[in-house]
This record gives C-alpha cells, sequence and structure tokens, in this order.
C-alpha cells in the first residue's frame, strides 16, 4: 500500500541550530515533492517543491533534498528561529493521479524552536 | 496578493442536517480542490475540480457530498446529510501551475 511517513511527531531544536525533517514515502511515483507549513487553525502554505529530476532546492534558509532511490526528501530551516515553529508537511503529486494533480500528504512534523 | 477565500470560518450544525461550505479560489486558476482534516489527524484530499466538472475524487467523497461552481467563481461543497464523523477542518485549495494555494479553512462541528 501507498504511504508517505515524516519521521517524527514533534521535534524540538534550540534557536539559531538547523532542524532537519524527513519525509519518507512507499508506493509511489512522484513528479514533485512538496513542502508546506501549517499553523494551528490555519491551511497548509506552500513552501518549497522539488522535482524527481532535482537533487536539491534552495530558498532563503530552507533547504530541501530528494533521492528518489532511496524514496526519501529531506527539509533542512538553517539559523532556525521561534517564529519558525509549527507544522511542516511533505505532500506528493503521484505521476499516476492524472490531470488533476492532487496531493498526499504526510501526517506532519511538529516543530518547537526553543529561544 | 491574491488569497482563496473561504466562509464561514467556522460552522456548526445538527447531524443529518445539509451544509454549504464556500470557496472563492485564486481568479485565474483553473484547478480547484476540497481537503479536509480531522482533528490531529493528516490533510485528506476529498475531491478536485476542472473545467467545471469533477477530475478526481477519493474514497471519502461518497453520495453525501456534492461540489458545485454555480457562479464562475464561488466553488462549494455541499454535504447532505451530515455525520458525527464529518466534524472537521474544510480546506479549499486552487491552483494554476504545480504551486497549490489553501484557503484559511471551514472548522465544521457537527452535533
Amino acid at each position: 500500500s501507498q504511504k508517505i511517513e515524516q519521521n517524527s511527531e514533534a521535534l524540538n531544536i534550540q534557536e539559531g541550530k538547523t532542524a532537519t525533517l524527513t519525509c519518507n514515502y512507499t508506493n509511489y511515483s512522484p513528479a514533485y515533492l512538496q513542502w508546506y507549513r501549517q499553523d494551528p487553525g490555519r491551511g497548509p502554505v506552500f513552501l518549497l517543491l522539488i522535482r524527481e529530476n532535482e537533487k536539491e532546492k534552495r530558498k532563503e534558509r530552507l533547504k530541501v533534498t530528494f533521492d528518489t532511490t532511496l524514496k526519501q526528501s529531506l527539509f533542512h530551516i538553517t539559523a532556525s528561529q521561534p517564529a519558525d515553529s509549527a507544522t511542516y508537511l511533505c505532500a506528493l503529486e503521484d505521476s499516476s493521479s492524472g490531470s488533476a494533480r492532487q496531493l498526499t500528504f504526510g501526517s506532519g512534523t511538529q516543530l518547537t524552536v526553543l529561544p | 496578493e491574491p488569497e482563496v477565500t473561504q466562509t464561514p470560518s467556522h460552522q456548526v450544525t445538527q447531524m443529518g442536517q445539509e451544509v454549504i461550505l464556500r470557496c472563492v479560489p485564486i481568479s485565474n486558476h483553473l484547478y480547484f480542490y476540497w481537503y479536509r482534516q480531522i482533528l490531529g489527524q493528516k490533510v485528506e484530499f476529498l475531491v478536485s475540480f476542472y473545467n467545471n466538472e469533477i477530475s478526481e475524487k477519493s474514497e471519502i467523497f461518497d453520495d453525501q457530498f456534492s461540489v458545485e461552481r454555480p457562479d464562475g467563481s464561488n466553488f462549494t461543497l455541499k454535504i447532505r446529510s451530515t455525520k458525527l464523523e464529518d466534524s472537521a477542518m474544510y480546506f479549499c485549495a486552487s491552483r494554476a501551475g504545480t504551486e497549490a494555494f489553501f484557503g484559511q479553512g471551514t472548522r465544521l462541528t457537527v452535533v
């Protein structure tokens, strides 16, 4: 069966350190892998997308890697700040989803950056 | 910056009643979606809509659910006869390219 797993439900780190979140998937052929941020009671907000033929993508303090052999993506936040505290969701767009291209989400990792 | 807007932000309804959740997607987007998130659980796909018809739907989207784009701007989700287990956050999303834009959600509480 298809699965998307995010490494831990919760991750606490000290301000200024790098947070690393993991997303693993099985039985998917993703065209893209996306990362979203979700704050309590709010909708997901798009952060970064990485395509199946890309190894790494960066945006400001964010970096995403994608290893289709390991079926894994790593999401890094460098120089983390308390304002980065949120739940981070990994989402796949399966290449078999046709033109609709709906997303399948992982259960998320709740990141807390401690001052 | 353009955004997806949803109304109401919170809806309380009695079991068995019909509810309509409303969304205004971003105006030049072509694909529209409804997702739901039960408290403490993952965001789940319900249905996608393109070219004025349903493109894909999940197993959750049974005969009690329907979607409509009645006037070219609004995008609605109707639940015909609500059950307690329909209580969740419902998110509308739209996209033109690869990035999906989500609304802030409607919290539906069925009592």
